[in-house]
């Protein structure tokens, strides 16, 4: 699809375990976001990605969070031992570097 | 640095009637500035975006916004609600050279619109 794609789009775990989730960029997009929206919450800045540069980690809450990108395109938000208060939406998005974000319908993380 | 508040957390307005959500931005530069909309379990799309052309900026859906430099607003209007465009509209601004991916976002509002 030419849109971001995310997976899974729900994911239920239980609290301890790890998760990853995934995000596909809109193919040629140089910058990815990540962020988190907690129930009837704004948006929380977590990760950016700009082409080769490091990538701005300012956002993480913890350091049970990271994320990577590979090649450039395809990236992976992952979170070790989980814990309840991870429970949100995670938004990925991609831009062509003109500070318009596409965004992805995002995951839904649960944490019993 | 850059920040960005939006005025009200929640607007609710009748269907047919003039809808405004206001945005004010402090910037150190000259910003681009944009609102997005998330409907309900959806993601965020991108309303409109002012990027020093016109001031005055149309976007998808009868919405437009006028940048004001004098008030430091980007105040987003419709001149007659929808229920489709009940939803949670952010005012985001740039923060070229700064943090948080250069994008800065308030903290949403939400429109309610009653039949």
């Amino acid at each position: 699809g030419a849109g971001v794609s995310q997976s899974p789009s729900n994911k239920v775990t239980e609290k301890g375990k790890d998760v990853e989730l995934r995000c596909d960029p809109i193919s040629g997009h140089t910058a990815l976001y990540w962020y988190r929206q907690s129930l009837g919450q704004g948006l929380e800045f977590l990760i950016y990605f700009q082409g080769n540069s490091a990538p701005d980690k300012s956002g993480l809450p913890s350091d049970r969070f990271s994320a990577e990108r590979t090649g450039g395109s395809v990236s992976t938000l992952t979170i070790q031992r989980t814990q309840q208060e991870d429970s949100a939406v995670y938004l990925c998005a991609s831009s062509p570097s003109t500070g318009e974000l596409f965004f992805g319908e995002g995951s839904r993380l649960t944490v019993l | 640095a850059q920040s960005v508040t939006q005025l009200d957390s929640h607007v609710s307005v009748s269907e047919g009637t003039p809808v405004l959500l206001r945005c004010n931005y402090s910037s150190s530069y000259s910003p681009s500035l944009f609102w997005y909309v998330q409907h309900p379990n959806k993601g965020l799309q991108l309303l409109l975006k002012y990027t020093s052309a016109a001031t005055l900026v149309k976007g998808i859906n009868g919405f437009e916004a006028e940048f004001k430099k004098s008030e430091t607003s980007f105040h987003l209007t419709k001149p007659s609600a929808h229920m489709s465009d009940a939803a949670e509209y952010f005012c985001v601004v740039s923060d070229y050279g700064g943090s948080q991916g250069n994008l800065i976002f308030g903290k949403g509002t939400k429109l309610s619109v009653k039949p």
